[in-house]
C-alpha cells in the first residue's frame, strides 16, 4: 500500500520561474493538505483540497501561490515567479473522506530558489 | 489564539532514559492533538494521537499526558533508544483539517 507521494524530491528554480510540486494521495484518500516547512521551523498549513474543490486555503500567500485537485491526477501546489523566501519544504499530506484528523505526509519536495 | 508552543526546543537524554517534550495551546476548541516524528530529509510521521475525553494514552514506548484545564500535553519516552533521535512536533486540530504545529523538539538519545 503506497504511501503519500511527492515529486519531484528536489527542485532548484532561478528567481522569477514557475516551480510545481506534485502530491498523489494515498489509495482510498481524497483529502489533501500542503504544508510549509521553513528551516529549523515548525510545519505551516497553507491549503486544504478535496477532489474539485479548495475547502481552506487560509494559509496561502495571497500572490503567487495556487493549488489545485482535478478529478484525475494529482494535486499541484504551483509557485509563479519564485522569491528567494520560497525555498522550504513543502510537504503534502492526504487523508480518507470524513477523517480529516489523520493525515499522513509525503517525503516532502525541497525547493531551492537561486 | 492559533498558536501551538512546544518546548523545549532541543533535549539531549542517555539511553534509557525518559525524554519528556510538553505543549500548551489557547484554543479550547481544539479537538484533536497528534504527535509526529521527522528523521532528516524526510516527512513527518504519526506517531500518536489523543483527544481531550482522556488524560492519557499509551502506544509502545510512547505515551501522551494530558491535561484538558491546564490546556497542556506532553510526550513521554520511554526506554529510549538512538533510534528514537529525531525531531518531534506536537500539533492540534478542529476539525477543520488545519493541523497547527508547535515549532519542534530535537531529540539526541545518546548511546
Amino acid at each position: 500500500n503506497a504511501g503519500v507521494m511527492q515529486n519531484p524530491r528536489h527542485l532548484v528554480r532561478r528567481r522569477g520561474q514557475e516551480a510545481r510540486l506534485r502530491c498523489s494521495p494515498m489509495k482510498g484518500h481524497s483529502h489533501v493538505y500542503w504544508y510549509r516547512q521553513l528551516p529549523e521551523e515548525g510545519l505551516k498549513f497553507m491549503v486544504y483540497l478535496q477532489k474539485e474543490n479548495i475547502i481552506d486555503e487560509s494559509g496561502m500567500p495571497k500572490e503567487r501561490f495556487s493549488a489545485e485537485f482535478p478529478k484525475e491526477g494529482p494535486s499541484i501546489l504551483r509557485i509563479q515567479q519564485v522569491v528567494r523566501g520560497d525555498s522550504a519544504a513543502y510537504f503534502c499530506a492526504s487523508s480518507p473522506a470524513g477523517q480529516n484528523y489523520e493525515q499522513y505526509f509525503g517525503p516532502g519536495t525541497r525547493l531551492t530558489v537561486t | 489564539q492559533q498558536q501551538v508552543k512546544q518546548s523545549p526546543q532541543s533535549l539531549i537524554v542517555q539511553k534509557g532514559g525518559i525524554p519528556i517534550i510538553n505543549c500548551a495551546y489557547e484554543n479550547t476548541a481544539f479537538d484533536y492533538f497528534p504527535w509526529y516524528q521527522q528523521f532528516p530529509g524526510k516527512g513527518p510521521a504519526l506517531l500518536i494521537a489523543i483527544r481531550p475525553d482522556v488524560s492519557e494514552k499509551k502506544e509502545g514506548r510512547f505515551t501522551i499526558s494530558f491535561n484538558k484545564s491546564a490546556k497542556q500535553f506532553s510526550l513521554h519516552i520511554m526506554d529510549s533508544q538512538p533510534g528514537d533521535s529525531a525531531t518531534y512536533f506536537c500539533a492540534a486540530s478542529r476539525n477543520t483539517g488545519k493541523l497547527i504545529f508547535g515549532q519542534g523538539t530535537t531529540l539526541q538519545v545518546k548511546p
